[in-house]
């Protein structure tokens, strides 16, 4: 089957510029999660869906970053303008709705701003 | 504030030996909590979960307890192998939603 899928797994870019990320959940999961990991401040839980509605966002940095997830199979992360302390791993995971349910992850996009 | 404090120090141990792993948890009453896997260039992968009302809970060659007294869980691998070698996240969950808050991961090392 396949897990969570994430694109791109990489994206450089200049300061400024509007940077979008894609995910792809598990077919049948519920519940979609954006995460931030960086050396400094580990994983960080951004923003979080169930049912593609927008749960807790109080993760989110600033005005600068927002999600979407349009339908049960498809959200993204948009970070406009982005600057360069916004380069970390952005990872995205799924799960069935239930803080006893494990949450299955992408392998992340690799993003540095320049 | 609600803090999640692991080992930061990396955990070198040899093979055959047992690896400990501590994650300690302030200011939370978590009705559950689980421990990741995460590999260089990988996402975290579910390992075990434990409940509130379990004091241990076994896979394999993991074990893992959760003391909501001392507040605290800790993981176990017995007979440690080299591929244990990876970084290893806590993760207390509060009843009624699913949002994790990670620990900062310790990072072990099994060497030959």
């Amino acid at each position: 089957d396949a897990g969570v899928i994430q694109s791109p797994r990489h994206e450089v870019t200049e300061m400024g510029q509007e940077v979008t990320l894609r995910c792809k959940p598990i077919s049948g999961h519920n519940s979609l999660f954006w995460y931030r990991q960086t050396m400094m401040r580990g994983l960080e839980l951004l923003i979080y869906f169930n049912n593609n509605v927008p749960i807790d966002d109080s993760g989110m940095p600033e005005d600068r970053f927002s999600a979407k997830m349009p339908n049960a199979s498809f959200s993204t992360l948009k970070i406009q303008p982005s600057e360069p302390r916004d380069s970390a791993v952005y990872f995205c995971a799924s799960s069935f709705d239930g803080g006893d349910q494990p949450q299955h992850f992408g392998d992340g996009t690799r993003l540095s701003i320049l | 504030s609600q803090k999640i404090e692991q080992n930061s120090e990396a955990l070198n141990i040899q093979e055959g030996k047992t690896a400990t792993l501590t994650c300690n948890y302030t200011n939370y009453s978590p009705a559950y909590l689980q421990w990741y896997r995460q590999d260089p260039g990988r996402g975290p992968v579910f390992l075990l979960l434990i409940r509130e009302n379990e004091k241990e809970k076994r896979k394999e060659r993991l074990k893992v307890t959760f003391d909501t007294t001392l507040k605290q869980s800790l993981f176990h691998i017995t007979a440690s192998q080299p591929a244990d070698s990876a970084t290893y996240l806590c993760a207390p969950i509060t009843g009624g939603g699913n949002k994790l808050t990670f620990g900062t991961g310790t990072q072990l090392k099994v060497e030959l």
